[in-house]
């Protein structure tokens, strides 16, 4: 499947600020959903977008899909020391039924 | 959101023999479960669609024959990793959609070690 283009590959902050990723695809996506893994564990689903220009919330979580339907952004509002983990983004392209393309992850490290 | 399971969370296994991995999903059925290898600091990379009551669907370059995957109901997929070797060391991963054309659940991985 495609790689899709994520972005920062880690970024290490401190306690409070926000952070922002983001991931683009050449290709149109139906479907982009951002997951957090933390080591030795499966991926757990933080925000799923379903249409172009959407924008939701998960608590201190904001994800919106890309008007062109090629991009997704994830913002973490004022992050806290158990926001440390990798963060992938995924897609699901028009044509391959549920299968999935990720992200290569972004690392977020915060510092109390 | 949906659960799905997945045993065992580890395993170590001599080279040569074969390790099988179950991916349930326990309050939901799928019919299409998808399995996903995942290398150190690494992102997931789709190996095989499985389809319950038919043959998977293997991506290019991931052997058939190392890899045999079953999907005998709509709760279960197995991931059989036969005459491991310790380049099949590796973190195995796989998901489930509840419903068609919705997110995927994760189960929790397999980190498989071959010594």
């Amino acid at each position: 499947g495609q790689q899709l283009n994520q972005s920062p590959q880690s970024m290490f902050i401190q306690e409070g600020e926000d952070v922002s990723m983001n991931c683009t695809s050449s290709s149109i996506f139906n479907t982009w959903l951002w997951y957090k893994q933390d080591p030795g564990e499966g991926p757990v689903l933080l925000i799923a977008l379903y249409k172009a220009g959407e924008l939701t919330s998960n608590g201190r979580l904001t994800a919106q899909f890309g008007i062109t339907r090629k991009d997704s952004f994830l913002n973490i509002s004022a992050s806290i020391p158990s926001d440390v983990g990798i963060y992938f983004c995924a897609g699901q392209p028009s044509n391959s039924g549920y299968a999935l393309n990720f992200g290569k992850g972004t690392s977020l490290l915060v510092t109390p | 959101g949906a659960v799905v399971s997945q045993h065992p969370s580890r395993v170590i296994c001599k080279s040569g023999t074969s390790v099988k991995i179950e991916c349930r999903s326990l309050d939901f059925q799928a019919t299409t479960m998808f399995w996903y290898r995942q290398f150190p600091k690494k992102s997931l990379m789709l190996m095989a669609t499985s389809n319950e009551g038919s043959k998977a669907t293997y991506e290019q370059g991931v052997e058939k024959d190392k890899f045999l995957i079953n999907h005998a109901s709509l709760t279960l997929s197995t991931l059989t990793v036969t005459s491991a070797h310790p380049e099949d060391s590796s973190f195995y991963i796989c998901s489930a959609p509840p419903y068609p054309n919705t997110e995927a659940f994760f189960g929790q991985g397999t980190r498989l070690t071959v010594v």
